[in-house]
């Protein structure tokens, strides 16, 4: 089994819809939990950076994280063209600078 | 504030040449670097982490001696990959990160697409 699971298959949603990704990990010692958006042929961009267990909203964005269930999601509000990219989950353990990542979810917003 | 600047961002080599990739930390020391590669429509592959003024440490599977990291000061690791060959053509991506990384621990640089032909 995978440390991070994430399905990659790509969504395909109308501008304005919610956008809804998810991972799930096996590893109980992580302990910090990032999505990461890239875009083409460019470097992965933090979006949202949580800590344990819980709820972080950043304007449209809404990251959670339920440790209990290893389950972690990103809403995404109000979708734009703008949000079309690959979505990628990444988690770390606490001292521990290395991440482990999900494969990404290609996310394309139709206007 | 914390920026990775990575440089070139695209570069095509010669079979048998050798290219040197460049990533530093603009705004803040870097303990600890990270190296990925990336193929299309795949998420990141940890190839190696080096730390400043240590040598790095390689994934399995990742030939140290074709991929040549430097991590000489706080805020510029270089990647090295010796006698390229087409199947070196791939998506590099750096990162970096301070002692204690918080919440902008994870900065990533802008990644060179290396074609070797």
């Amino acid at each position: 089994q995978k440390e991070v699971e994430q399905d990659p298959g790509p969504l395909s949603v109308p501008e304005g819809a919610i956008v809804s990704l998810n991972c799930t990990y096996s590893n109980s010692a992580f302990q910090y939990f990032m999505w990461y958006r890239q875009y083409s042929r460019k470097g992965p961009e933090l979006l949202m950076y949580t800590y344990s267990s819980g709820n972080k909203e950043d304007g449209r964005f809404t990251a959670q994280v339920d440790k209990s269930s290893k389950y972690i999601s990103l809403f995404i509000r109000d979708s734009q063209p703008s949000d079309s990219a690959t979505y990628l989950c990444a988690m770390s353990e606490r001292g521990n600078n290395r991440l482990a990542f999900g494969k990404g979810n290609q996310v394309v917003v139709i206007p | 504030g914390a920026v990775v600047s990575q440089h070139p961002s695209w570069v095509i080599c010669k079979s048998g040449t050798s290219v040197k990739i460049e990533c530093r930390s603009l705004d803040f020391q870097a303990t600890t670097m990270f190296w990925y590669r990336q193929f299309p429509k795949q998420s990141l592959m940890l190839m190696a982490t080096s730390n400043e003024g240590s040598k790095a440490t390689y994934e399995q599977g990742v030939e140290k001696d074709k991929f040549l990291i430097n991590h000489a000061s706080l805020t510029l690791s270089t990647l090295t990959v010796t006698s390229a060959h087409p199947e070196d053509s791939s998506f590099y991506i750096c990162s970096a990160s301070p002692s204690t990384p918080g919440r902008y621990g994870y900065t990533f640089g802008s990644g060179t697409r290396l074609t070797v032909v």
